[in-house]
């Protein structure tokens, strides 16, 4: 397994302005996800964050909006940029330390005014 | 992406009772499928997992039977406990490797 952490834990920001998410997991691995969890909903998965390569969006969400880094095999960021409350989620980032099983942090609750 | 969805969207069950939850998917070539458990205020945790290539597969108290002629997968646990009170998401794995997960399921445990 993984133990993984998010930072913030939960944040209230205002409209138009950005906030960084970090993921931060206790061994090395390769594979690093980021979802969103709306209210009331299921997961649905922003991108694919691999170390050393650009992350890969799913449909429906473009880097511009979804900035993600990936310096090292341990951290990534994501930011969620020029906000609206329609980006009032949960964002969850997950790592995939062996084949096919995915770990998920705690999660950060985002509200937007 | 693919179609994973529940049947059920609440479920209230009587400590001590069985709980079996409900998941249909859409795309026939997944291989592989997960049951997650998430409480409230935390990310989901991984219960149990099922490859393709098997109908069931047995854990501490939970089982998961997947019926591919039907695209249909449950999750069931025995003798259900006030704490396993949470929403429960299925997920597949599509061609691509990414995971798909369901709308989920509220459990509720009544004491």
């Amino acid at each position: 397994s993984a133990v993984i952490s998010q930072k913030p834990s939960r944040d209230i920001c205002q409209r138009g302005t950005s906030l960084t998410i970090q993921c931060q997991v206790d061994s090395q691995v390769t594979m690093m996800f980021w979802y969103r969890q709306q209210p009331g909903q299921s997961l649905t998965l922003i991108a694919t964050a691999n170390q050393g390569s650009e992350a890969t969006y799913e449909s429906g969400f473009v880097i511009d909006k979804f900035p993600i880094s990936r310096p090292n095999l341990t951290f990534s960021t994501l930011t969620v940029s020029n906000m609206s409350p329609e980006d009032s989620s949960i964002y969850l980032c997950s790592v995939e330390p062996t084949t096919d099983t995915q770990y998920f942090g705690p999660g950060t609750r985002l509200t937007v005014l | 992406g693919e179609s994973v969805g529940l049947h059920l969207p609440t479920l209230s069950v009587q400590e001590g009772d069985n709980s079996i939850i409900n998941c249909a998917y859409s795309n026939s070539a997944s291989d592989y499928f997960i049951w997650y458990k998430q409480e409230s205020g935390k990310g989901p945790q991984f219960i149990i997992d099922i490859r393709s290539n098997m109908d069931k597969r047995q854990g501490q108290r939970v089982t998961v039977l997947l019926n591919k002629t039907v695209k249909h997968l449950s999750l069931q646990i025995a003798a259900t406990q006030p704490g396993d009170s949470a929403v429960y998401f299925c997920a597949e794995r599509d061609g691509a490797n990414n995971l798909f997960f369901g709308t989920g399921t509220r459990l509720t445990v009544i004491p």
